[in-house]
């Protein structure tokens, strides 16, 4: 099992609102990311780190922000939350000195938005 | 930048029979070829990987085979089990690569 943690796990909130996703791993990995899944399963890279004061746009345009102010902690944030915003968000990290190359993936918020 | 194709979408079987799925990549360059499963309501879990250096891999119920000449690789599940239903992910990267690049998914259901 993986110590990669997010929170909430399922988030309703209504149009406009400003929402911060959570996402803190205990693994001591440098690289982080966030991905968007769509109902259909696909998942899109939106937003990736490699460290501390670290953030790049992934494949997928997405109106959500990020930081990267401590290696453990990778949060997402949407300043003004849209019904086209729902959907499943998924964090993953893994080590840039690790052989494997895997990542490991939180369990997801689920968000819906009215 | 990579491209996976994974097939089929859908995937039914009956308990016991044998579940292949098939993802193809488009860069020549890529070594790492991890498979993720996903069950409802969790996050994808890595079950089995392949580096370029190997043609074929198990553990258990499940092998990935490579064939880096024609830049496919597959998913063998055999014996399969209702708790094998799931969505399942391939993926490929290489040596510095930022990321993972994910095929499109295949949800695969093993009907009891």
């Amino acid at each position: 099992e993986a110590d990669i943690y997010q929170t909430p796990r399922y988030l309703v909130i209504g149009t406009g609102k400003k929402i911060t996703l959570e996402c803190s791993q205990t693994m001591g990995h440098d690289k982080m990311y966030w991905y968007q899944q769509d109902p259909g399963m696909e998942l899109h890279l939106i937003h990736y780190s490699y460290g501390v004061n670290s953030t790049e746009k992934g494949d997928l345009s997405s109106e959500s922000t990020v930081s990267r102010i401590r290696t453990e902690h990778f949060p997402l944030t949407l300043e003004s939350a849209r019904p086209s915003h729902t959907s499943q968000y998924l964090c993953a990290s893994t080590s840039r000195t690790s052989g494997t190359g895997e990542e490991f993936f939180g369990p997801g918020t689920r968000l819906t938005v009215l | 930048g990579e491209n996976v194709e994974q097939h089929p979408s859908t995937l039914s079987v009956q308990e016991g029979d044998s579940a292949v799925i098939k993802c193809t990549y488009s860069d020549s360059a890529s070594n790492y070829f991890p498979w993720y499963k996903q069950e409802l309501g969790k996050g994808p879990q890595l079950i089995i990987d392949i580096r370029s250096n190997v043609g074929e891999k198990k553990d258990q119920r499940i092998a990935v085979t490579l064939n880096k000449t024609a830049k496919h690789f597959s998913l063998h599940i055999t014996e399969t089990q209702p708790e094998d239903s799931a969505v399942y992910f391939c993926a490929a990267s290489k040596t510095g690569a930022n990321n993972l690049f994910f095929g499109t998914g295949t949800r695969l259901t093993v009907i009891p």
